[in-house]
C-alpha cells in the first residue's frame, strides 16, 4: 500500500522568504515521488519528481525538494518566494515496486504568498 | 506547449442523468487517466486506459463509469446514473509511455466540475 501525507493545509509566507511545503510518504518498497501545482481554474502542473540518485530534485520555477529516506519525507523548498507562486501545492507517490503505475496524491497545500 | 484540454469546464446535472466528460489528451501520449477530487479532499485517481483498453481502475470506478476513446483523438468518461456524491472535479490527464521503472510523467487537464442536484 502506498500513501501520502501533506500535514498543512495552508502555508503562509511572506515575499522574498524561503517557503517549504511538506510532504511524507509511506511505500512498501521505494518510491517516486511528485510536486504538481494547481493554478486557479488549471488542471495540476508538473513540478518535479525524485526517481533515484541524488536527494536533492530541482524542478521548474526555482522549486526543489530534497528526499529524505530516514524521515521517509519530501519536501518542497524554494529559497525566495513569489507572489505568484500562491497556488495549491500536491505531492504524489508510487511504489516502484509494485506493478501499478499509479499515484497516490495529498490532500493538497494552500501556498499563500504575502507582498 | 501542447495541454491536456476538457470540456465543459462545468457540469450541473439532475441525480440520474446521464453525463459524458470530454477529454482531449497530448496528441502523441499514449496512455490515459482519470482522476476525481470532491471538495476539500484529495485527488483520486479512477481508471487509467491504454491501447483501447482499461489497464487499471481502482474501487470507486464501479459499474455506472465507463471510459472510451471514441475517435482516436477524445478521451471520454461517462457516468450512468449519476448520484449526489458524484459531485467532484474531474481530471483528465495522459503521459507518453510507461517507461522502464514507471519514470513518466502524467500531464492533466484543467477539470471538470460536475455538480449533481
Amino acid at each position: 500500500a502506498q500513501s501520502v501525507a501533506q500535514p498543512e493545509d495552508q502555508v503562509n509566507v511572506a515575499e522574498g522568504n524561503p517557503l517549504t511545503v511538506k510532504c511524507t510518504y509511506s511505500v512498501s518498497g521505494n518510491p517516486y515521488l511528485f510536486w504538481y501545482v494547481q493554478y486557479p481554474n488549471r488542471g495540476l502542473q508538473f513540478l518535479l519528481k525524485y526517481i533515484t540518485g541524488d536527494n536533492l530534485v530541482k524542478g521548474s520555477y526555482g522549486f526543489e525538494a530534497e528526499f529524505n529516506k530516514s524521515q521517509t519525507s519530501f519536501h518542497l523548498k524554494k529559497p525566495s518566494a513569489l507572489v505568484s507562486d500562491s497556488a495549491l501545492y500536491f505531492c504524489a507517490v508510487r511504489d516502484r515496486t509494485g506493478g501499478s503505475y499509479i499515484p497516490t496524491f495529498g490532500r493538497g497545500t494552500s501556498l499563500i504568498v504575502h507582498p | 506547449e501542447p495541454e491536456v484540454t476538457q470540456t465543459p469546464s462545468h457540469q450541473v446535472t439532475q441525480m440520474g442523468q446521464e453525463v459524458i466528460l470530454r477529454c482531449v489528451p497530448i496528441s502523441n501520449h499514449l496512455y490515459f487517466y482519470w482522476y476525481r477530487q470532491i471538495l476539500g479532499q484529495k485527488v483520486e485517481f479512477l481508471v487509467s486506459f491504454y491501447n483501447n483498453e482499461i489497464s487499471e481502475k481502482s474501487e470507486i470506478f464501479d459499474d455506472q463509469f465507463s471510459v472510451e476513446r471514441p475517435d482516436g483523438s477524445n478521451f471520454t468518461l461517462k457516468i450512468r446514473s449519476t448520484k449526489l456524491e458524484d459531485s467532484a472535479m474531474y481530471f483528465c490527464a495522459s503521459s507518453e509511455a510507461h517507461r522502464a521503472g514507471g519514470t513518466e510523467t502524467q500531464y492533466f487537464g484543467p477539470g471538470t466540475r460536475l455538480l449533481v442536484l
